[in-house]
C-alpha cells in the first residue's frame, strides 16, 4: 500500500480554485513532486519543489510544502474543464518515486 | 518537445502467453523506470535501471517477469507467462542526471484474458 496519502475525490465549480493536500511520509525526500493523469494516459509532470523551499508558483499552480508536518498541497487557480484528471503525489526515496493513489478533480460548470 | 517513447499502446493477450513491451527514454536520460499501476492505485516501481545495470528489482516477480536494457539506451520488460492479475497500464519514465523530474511514456495498457 502508499505510505503517500492523498483524499480520493475533489469536486470543483469552473473558475474556482482546487487545493489538493498530500501527506509524506520520508523526511529526508529531495524533491516532492504532483503529476497529472488524464483517462487513459500515462502521467504529466505538473511541477515538483525542493525540499527546502515551502513555497512554488508556476502560472496557476502553487505548491506549498510544511516539512514539519510532512504536508504537500497543490492550488490550480481559476480551475477549467481541461484541469479534470487524476492528480499524483510522489516523494522521492532512495532516489524512486514513490505514489499516493491520486486524487481525482472533477471540474463542473 | 522529447518524449518517452512506448510500444504498443495496448495489448490484449490469453493467460499463459508471452507478452513484451518496449520502451525508448528521453535522449540523455541514463536512469529508466518501469512502473505498473492497477486501475485506481498510483504507480508502482517494478524495475530500475542506471545505463544498462539494474540498480532496483526488488519488486518485480522474477519467476514470470525480466527487464532488459542491452545498450544502455532503450529497454524491453516481459512477462511469460501472463496471468490474469497482470492485467495493469505499464508505465516506462526516464529521468536526466541528477534526477531533477522524472518523465513518464504515455503507457502500454496490457489486458490479459
Amino acid at each position: 500500500g502508499e505510505d503517500v496519502e492523498q483524499s480520493l475525490f475533489l469536486s470543483v465549480r469552473e473558475g474556482d480554485s482546487s487545493v489538493i493536500n498530500c501527506t509524506y511520509t520520508d523526511s529526508s525526500s529531495t524533491y516532492l513532486y504532483w503529476y497529472k493523469q488524464e483517462p487513459g494516459a500515462g502521467l504529466q509532470l505538473l511541477t515538483y519543489i525542493f525540499s527546502n523551499m515551502d513555497m512554488k508558483q508556476d502560472q496557476r499552480l502553487t505548491v506549498l510544502l510544511n516539512k514539519k508536518d510532512k504536508h504537500l498541497s497543490l492550488r490550480i487557480a481559476d480551475t477549467q474543464t481541461g484541469d479534470s484528471a487524476i492528480y499524483f503525489c510522489a516523494e522521492t526515496r532512495d532516489y524512486k518515486l514513490s505514489f499516493g493513489a491520486g486524487t481525482t478533480v472533477t471540474v463542473r460548470a | 518537445e522529447a518524449e518517452v517513447a512506448q510500444s504498443p499502446r495496448y495489448k490484449i493477450t490469453e493467460k499463459s502467453q508471452a507478452v513484451a513491451f518496449w520502451c525508448d527514454p528521453i535522449s540523455g536520460h541514463a536512469t529508466l523506470y518501469w512502473y505498473r499501476q492497477i486501475l485506481g492505485q498510483g504507480p508502482e516501481l517494478l524495475v530500475q535501471f542506471q545505463d544498462e545495470s539494474v540498480v532496483d528489482d526488488s519488486q518485480l516477480p522474477k519467476d514470470r517477469f525480466s527487464a532488459e536494457r542491452l545498450k544502455g539506451v532503450d529497454s524491453t520488460l516481459k512477462i511469460q507467462p501472463a496471468e490474469l492479475g497482470d492485467s495493469a497500464m505499464y508505465l516506462c519514465a526516464s529521468s536526466p542526471p541528477g534526477g531533477r523530474g522524472t518523465f513518464f511514456g504515455q503507457g502500454t495498457r496490457l489486458t490479459v484474458v
